[in-house]
């Protein structure tokens, strides 16, 4: 069936270093994919998304990749900042008003 | 800044109570959603409407229902709440032509049934 994983449950990240987080999606249909940030007693928020015409996107600090070929999805956070710790989903949709949400990785900065 | 809001944010109750969740959003989205998500886990969808009048079952079988006579409102609704009801309720919306929108959410409502 169709499923969103992530690849590392913890990532544990130096404060300053980049952090790549992935994931991997089943289903080839998916032509949109959404990264959100999920902080402890909040619901997720949109950090940024990226269309199945694109490979790359950029936006403040962050730059999502999109490997069609191997239908794998990463979010990369430069110069990680104590505030980036949270648990970060990813999210696809096939044109439908279906989103299937991975498990999440949970992002932990070391100071 | 999303403009979603979910009531209340927690809410410790016994078995057997009916229990209203409230969602609003101001942005005039037509559509809006219900999850279900457990600690750490991942998000459920449990029920979705395309606009006012319209209200469909989610993937995540559940015992609660939905309305939605306003574009604005979509609350939930358990009529008889039990232990298995315990989670986190998150409301989303979305808007736009295209099904490709981010969904914007709420905080959650945290449920415990007792």
């Amino acid at each position: 069936g169709e499923s969103v994983g992530l690849h590392l449950p913890t990532l544990s990240v130096q404060e300053g270093d980049n952090s790549i987080i992935n994931c991997a999606y089943s289903n080839s249909a998916s032509d949109y994919f959404i990264w959100y940030k999920q902080e402890s007693g909040k619901g997720p928020q949109f950090i940024i998304d990226i269309r199945s015409n694109m490979d790359k996107r950029q936006g403040q600090r962050v730059t999502v990749l999109l490997n069609k070929t191997v239908k794998h999805l990463s979010l990369q956070i430069a110069a990680t900042q104590p505030g980036d710790s949270a648990v970060y989903f990813c999210a696809e949709n096939s044109g439908t008003y279906k989103y299937i949400f991975g498990t999440g990785t949970r992002l932990k900065v070391l100071a | 800044e999303a403009d979603i809001y979910q009531t209340p944010r927690y809410l410790v109750i016994g078995t057997g109570k009916k229990i209203t969740l409230e969602c609003s959003q101001t942005m005039g989205h037509d559509k809006m959603y219900w999850y279900q998500q457990d600690p750490g886990m991942e998000l459920h969808l449990i029920h979705y409407s395309y606009g006012v009048n319209s209200t469909e079952k989610g993937d995540l079988s559940s015992e609660s229902t939905v309305s939605r006579i306003r574009t604005e409102h979509f609350p939930l609704t358990l009529e008889s709440a039990r232990p298995s009801h315990t989670s986190q309720y998150l409301c989303a919306s979305s808007g736009g032509q295209s099904s490709n929108q981010p969904q914007h959410f709420g905080d959650g409502t945290r449920l415990s049934i007792l």
